[in-house]
């Protein structure tokens, strides 16, 4: 079966240290996006990639990290340095470099801060 | 710049009745404009996408959406609600510019009453 995967689904991170997230597809796809998602408000953006070895910021950037060295893999960092983590991550990538091309989200992992 | 509203945060309809999900939309240009389900805990998927064709757009699960560019809105409307219709609906509009992003509303939590 053809997807995004992420994983954990649900990740627990004490204040002060870094996270990784996992961001799997298996579609092919040239761009992969970063969201945000809290409660009460639309998805924001947080990082994007248009193609390997290359990403760019999105609208929420400060305090995250990615990379793109796979095209099918596009892991999310939240450094220390993120003030309020705690929150619903999403992954979604679309075939061509097009945010209006149709977004296949994953299931999302959801971060807490203790 | 672009913006989109979601005019309501929960809609409760009977199951059988319609449903009318209220989104208006601010461009200064001809946009993009979807709207995306997301189940609880889940990612979001695609339910329809007005890319400047026919104005009635049809999406999966019956739902419909009419684009209307003299009130600018894009109203999600299906005329017969289902149990599994309960969900969180997102309307997007595309920001235009060089990275036309997308730009999430604030959704609208759907109940569906027995």
């Amino acid at each position: 079966d053809g997807g995004i995967t992420q994983s954990p689904k649900y990740l627990f991170r004490k204040e002060g240290q870094n996270v990784t997230l996992s961001c799997e597809q298996n579609l092919n796809h040239d761009a992969m996006y970063w969201y945000r998602q809290d409660p009460g408000q639309g998805l924001r953006l947080i990082y994007y990639s248009q193609i390997v070895n290359d990403f760019q910021k999105g609208d929420i950037a400060e305090g995250y990290s990615v990379s793109r060295e796979k095209k099918e893999s596009f892991p999310l960092t939240v450094t220390s340095a993120q003030k309020n983590p705690t929150a619903f991550y999403l992954c979604a990538s679309t075939p061509q470099n097009s945010f209006t091309d149709t977004q296949y989200f994953g299931p999302g992992t959801r971060l807490t801060v203790l | 710049a672009q913006s989109v509203t979601q005019l309501d945060s929960h809609v409760s309809v009977s199951e059988g009745t319609p449903v009318l999900l209220r989104c208006n939309y601010s461009s200064s240009y001809s946009p993009s404009l979807f709207w995306y389900v997301q189940h609880p805990n889940k990612g979001l998927q695609l339910l329809l996408k007005y890319t400047s064709a026919a104005t009635l757009v049809k999406g999966i699960n019956g739902f419909e959406a009419e684009f209307k560019k003299s009130e600018t809105s894009f109203h999600l409307t299906k005329p017969s609600a289902h149990m599994s219709d309960a969900a969180e609906y997102f309307c997007v509009v595309s920001a235009g510019g060089a990275t036309n992003k997308l730009i999430f509303g604030t959704g609208t939590l759907l109940a569906v009453q027995p």
